[in-house]
This record gives C-alpha cells, sequence and structure tokens, in this order.
C-alpha cells in the first residue's frame, strides 16, 4: 500500500520565481492538505482540498495556491517566491468522514530560495 | 486561537533514561491532541492520539494522557533507546472542524546517548 509521496524531494529557485510542488495521497484517500514547516518550527497549515475545491486556508498570502487533481493528487503552487518561502513543505492525506481525519504525511518538499 | 506550547528543547537523555516532554494547548473546542515524531529527513509519523479527556493513547512503549483540567498532553516513556532521537511534536484539532487540520507546538528535539 503506498503512502503519501511528494515531488520533487529538493527544489533550489531564486526570489520572484514560481514553483510547483506535487503531492500522490496515501490510496483510498480524498483529502489533502498542505503545510509549511521552517527550520525548527513545527508545520503551518497552508490550505486543504477536497473534492478539487479548496475546503480550508491558513493564515498564508495569495501568492499560495492549490489545486486537487480527479484523482485526488495536489499541487501547491507559490508565486513571487521570497526567501522567508525557504521551509520543507509537507503533503498530508486523509478520508474525509473518517475517525479523527487522521491525516498521513508524506516525506515532503525541502524548498531552498537564493 | 487555538495553541499548542511544547517545553525548549533540546532535550539530552542517557539511554534507559525516563522520558518526559511537556505539552499544554488552548482551545476553544473540544480538541483531539496528537504526538507526532520526525526523524531526520523524513516526514512525520503519528505516534499516539487521544481523543477525549482522561484518554491515554499509547504506543511504542510512549504514553500521553489528555488532561482536561491542565490542559495537558505530556509525552513520556519510560526507558529511551538511541533509536528513539528525533524531533517530537505535539499537535491538536479541532472536533468540530470537518478537516481534521492540525496545529502543531514548535518541536522539542531529543538526543539519546549510548
Amino acid at each position: 500500500d503506498a503512502g503519501v509521496t511528494q515531488s520533487p524531494t529538493h527544489l533550489i529557485k531564486t526570489r520572484g520565481q514560481q514553483v510547483t510542488l506535487r503531492c500522490s495521497p496515501k490510496s483510498g484517500h480524498d483529502t489533502v492538505s498542505w503545510y509549511q514547516q521552517a527550520l525548527g518550527q513545527g508545520p503551518q497549515f497552508i490550505f486543504q482540498y477536497y473534492e478539487e475545491e479548496e475546503r480550508q486556508r491558513g493564515n498564508f498570502p495569495d501568492r499560495f495556491s492549490g489545486h486537487q487533481f480527479p484523482n485526488y493528487s495536489s499541487e501547491l503552487n507559490v508565486n513571487a517566491l521570497l526567501l522567508g518561502d525557504s521551509a520543507l513543505y509537507l503533503c498530508a492525506s486523509s478520508l474525509a468522514g473518517s475517525a479523527y481525519n487522521e491525516q498521513f504525511f508524506g516525506p515532503g518538499t525541502r524548498l531552498t530560495v537564493l | 486561537g487555538d495553541s499548542v506550547t511544547q517545553m525548549e528543547g533540546p532535550v539530552t537523555l542517557s539511554e534507559e533514561a525516563f522520558l518526559t516532554i511537556n505539552c499544554t494547548y488552548t482551545a476553544t473546542g473540544y480538541p483531539s491532541l496528537f504526538w507526532y515524531v520526525q526523524y531526520p529527513g523524513e516526514g512525520l509519523q503519528l505516534l499516539l492520539k487521544a481523543t477525549k479527556a482522561d484518554d491515554k493513547g499509547s504506543n511504542k512503549g510512549f504514553e500521553a494522557t489528555y488532561r482536561k483540567e491542565t490542559t495537558s498532553f505530556h509525552l513520556e516513556k519510560g526507558s529511551v533507546q538511541v533509536s528513539d532521537s528525533a524531533v517530537y511534536f505535539c499537535a491538536l484539532s479541532d472536533r468540530s472542524s470537518n478537516t481534521g487540520k492540525l496545529i502543531f507546538g514548535q518541536g522539542t528535539t531529543l538526543q539519546v546517548k549510548p
């Protein structure tokens, strides 16, 4: 049973560029959440996608956007990159309506903005 | 808003020592509580959870009890091993939310020496 997968593993960009990160949920899951984890900090909720719609959003600017595809996979897009966007981006999947909406995390994408 | 506070790290212990990592929370609702562990270079793994007051979550020798009166969820292990070295995150999820969005503490690094 494949768990949550993310690509790429690492990414280096320069300020002002745009980046797209990808996530495939655990088999059987229909919901994808994205988190940003800055160095030495706990993950911060960016947003969640369910039924191809953004269902909830954290305190992140509009430069952060996402998409969910019919196969439940998801993309996170960040425009006009800032140095402060350097972080580990974690994707988590869950099954809507399941007990506690338990979230399963992928290994993350390490984004470095120079 | 809801928040989680963990004890500052790093915590350095000798093998077979007793471990306590303190976690307190603030929530307007009635949260579920979690401990996640992050090994170097990896994503988050759910270690244990508790969904109501006085519940005890346990896994791999780790335990934590949901204390509503003190709004705490301290992590304990009777005898740590070198392989327990990792970063531990306390988190909550508002059960009234349909998304399972997680709010994390800042993490506590545990280093176990042989």
